[in-house]
């Protein structure tokens, strides 16, 4: 099946620091989902994008459709110690399969207090 | 409040005997997944369900059996056969063709002791 690469794998920083992560696929996808999983729970919607270029905000999490509809994009500004955990990222494999999702392996995010 | 629930939180087996983890939904889903978990490797689909009596495999589907015998209950049954079912499994649903509406649970924790 289509797979979703996702980097970096990890990530250690300070709170207030910005985070920057990443999702690539080698086909395309006509939506991009991320997830963020707290410790032991399961995950929660962040925010939907729907259309190649489209940038949206939720918060302090921003996450941007990649033009060539390859890629997806996630940006935490001014993290705090509740921003720890996995996000992911998601997407319908192909065409016509919109309710079932493949899933990126995710990145673990740590904050330091 | 609407939800979906996993139950038992933490279950665990001993090697040979089959298992049977419980996911309910009362938010009017006509989907429903189950996914599994292990570190570092994402969320991997194990079966779903788009109609009351109709299930399909996953990715990884086998040493696993489910039933849809209602809307709201979609139990997974890990069996002997799984040769490696120690995870995290997640159970989700979402009204048909509605990606962005999938709703996990809070997960199940099986351990083979």
């Amino acid at each position: 099946g289509q797979q979703l690469n996702q980097s970096p794998q990890s990530m250690f920083i300070q709170e207030g620091e910005d985070v920057s992560m990443n999702c690539t696929s080698s086909s395309i996808f006509n939506t991009w989902l991320w997830y963020k999983q707290d410790p032991g729970e399961g995950p929660v919607l962040l925010i939907a994008l729907y259309k190649a270029g489209e940038l949206t905000s939720n918060g302090r999490l921003t996450a941007q459709f990649g033009i060539t509809r390859k890629d997806s994009f996630l940006n935490i500004s001014a993290s705090i110690p509740s921003d720890v955990g996995i996000y992911f990222c998601a997407g319908p494999p192909s065409r016509g399969s919109n309710y079932k999702l493949t899933f990126g392996k995710g990145t673990l995010l740590t904050v330091n207090p | 409040d609407g939800g979906i629930t996993q139950s038992p939180k933490y279950l665990f087996r001993k090697e040979g005997q089959n298992v049977t983890l419980s996911c309910e939904q009362n938010l009017n889903h006509d989907a429903m997944y189950w996914y599994r978990q292990d570190p570092g490797q994402g969320l991997r689909l194990i079966y779903y369900s788009q109609i009351v009596n109709d299930f399909q495999k996953g990715d990884i589907a086998e040493g696993y059996s489910v039933s849809r015998e209602k809307k709201e209950s979609f139990p997974l049954t890990v069996t002997s056969a799984q040769k490696n079912p120690t995870a995290f499994y997640l159970c989700a649903s979402t009204p048909r063709g509605r990606i962005y509406g999938y709703t996990f649970g809070s997960g199940t924790r099986l351990t083979v002791v």
